[in-house]
């Protein structure tokens, strides 16, 4: 099974409200990442957040992690049309280099 | 401009075919790693190097090759063993293959097999 696992699978909301997603993990990590890709292109990172951090920023951002549970959020605030796409959650599975990806959340901001 | 390229945007190839990807980056960037994202799918590992002359089994290795003679470069070869080819492919890098590094992803090849 995936070490991160999102939800929900996918979100429709309209602009200006906020959007919340979810990552569950299963193995100890000291770090947990969130990126972004638009439809048919690459990745892009959008934030980092270390294993003795609970809570970060960046703009519009905020992630938290709880290692307790083992889970993160993002949370969007008030989102655009831009902010359509599919947002993933990936977490180091070894101290080599090898890193896990969820299956995403995607997200669909209306006008 | 710094960044990771990836070629061609587009491949489409008949059963039985090999065909190579080709991924190149300028970062100075040691790590470097391919991914398969299937349609409404995450990312699953192919292969990935730490260093030159080196590299790894990811979770789907079979039907897939690689090699990394040049820092910079880490083509990925899909060969007639794998079954199922058609998908889009990432290439990514970070620069150091262990500790908190984001991953810099290139824009990816979408592979058909007619």
């Amino acid at each position: 099974s995936q070490q991160g696992e999102e939800d929900p699978q996918a979100l429709s909301i309209q602009e200006g409200e906020n959007a919340t997603m979810n990552c569950s993990y299963k193995t100890s990590i000291n770090n947990l990442q969130w990126y972004r890709q638009n439809s048919g292109r690459g990745l892009v990172h959008l934030i980092l957040i270390r294993s003795n951090e609970r809570e970060k920023h960046s703009g519009r951002l905020r992630v938290t992690l709880d290692t307790s549970k083992k889970s993160s959020s993002l949370l969007i605030t008030a989102s655009r049309a831009a902010d359509t796409a599919s947002y993933f959650c990936a977490t180091p599975t070894d101290s080599w280099g090898k890193f896990q990806f969820g299956a995403g959340t995607q997200v669909v901001v209306t006008p | 401009d710094g960044g990771i390229t990836q070629s061609p945007k587009y491949l489409f190839r008949k059963e039985g075919q090999n065909v190579t990807l080709s991924c190149e980056q300028n970062l100075n960037h040691d790590a470097m790693y391919w991914y398969r994202q299937d349609p409404g799918q995450g990312l699953r590992l192919i292969y990935y190097s730490q260093i030159v002359n080196d590299f790894q089994k990811g979770d789907i290795a079979e039907g897939y090759s690689v090699s990394r003679e040049k820092k910079e470069s880490f083509p990925l070869t899909v060969t007639s063993a794998q079954k199922n080819p058609t998908a889009f492919y990432l290439c990514a890098s970070t620069l150091r293959p262990a500790g908190g590094n984001e991953q810099f992803f290139g824009p990816g090849t979408r592979l058909t097999v007619l």
